[in-house]
């Protein structure tokens, strides 16, 4: 069974430039989640789709964060414009009702 | 609000020498706690739920078991193989889930 797929793995931009992150979920999981984790830190949730809607978006900074699920399948997440603190790992998982979450590999943001 | 505690931050053991990893919680509606390994540069990968107290799960040389206040990951006569970052988890009935900020295990040879 294929992974959660992520892209890119790394990305370095400028302080105030927009970037992207892509997630393609394992087949089949309808739940779709976004994390940001910092260095040292856990995990922190930032949306949470079950299909193409969003369940939990609570923690997401809206003025810049912003994320998508087009037909409940791959998913995009974009900052824009970011900021230094903005750096971090960005973390994608699928779950189904029955499963534990599948993390993949992450992309890692450093922002200068 | 959800909190969920890890101790120690930082963990050191020779191989053989076992030890336990603990979880604190407080959450509002218990659905599941959850334990995850994460190697540098990787993403959480699954070991255990628990969700209920008094209930244990095992895998090769860990452990996990749970009380209505927090978890432990046992870890008996480690390997260096073992040395990651531990991390707890804990989702609720409203489906809102938290991570602890993890444990990060060294075993020396």
């Amino acid at each position: 069974e294929a992974g959660v797929a992520q892209s890119p793995r790394y990305k370095i931009i400028e302080k105030r430039q927009s970037v992207a992150f892509w997630c393609n979920p394992i087949s089949g999981h309808a739940t779709l989640y976004w994390y940001q984790q910092i260095l040292g830190q856990g995990p922190k949730l930032l949306i949470q789709f079950q299909n193409n809607g969003v369940v939990d978006d609570s923690q997401l900074p809206k003025d810049r964060f912003s994320a998508e699920r087009l037909k409940g399948v791959d998913s995009t997440l974009k900052i824009q414009p970011a900021k230094l603190e903005d750096s971090a790992v960005y973390l994608c998982a699928s779950r189904t009702l029955n499963t534990e979450a599948f993390f993949g590999q992450g992309t890692r943001l450093t922002v200068v | 609000e959800d909190q969920v505690t890890q101790s120690p931050e930082a963990l050191r053991l020779q191989e053989g020498e076992s030890s336990s990893l603990n979880c604190s919680y407080t959450v509002s509606g218990l659905r599941g706690l959850f334990w995850y390994r994460q190697d540098p540069g990787k993403g959480p990968e699954f070991l255990f739920t628990l969700y209920s107290a008094g209930e244990e799960k095992e895998k090769e040389r860990l452990k996990a078991t749970l009380t209505k206040k927090e978890s432990f990951l046992h870890i008996t006569a480690p390997k260096p193989e073992d040395s990651a970052t531990y991390l707890c988890a804990v989702a609720t009935n409203a489906g809102k889930s938290t991570f602890g900020d993890g444990t990060t295990l060294t075993v020396k040879p």
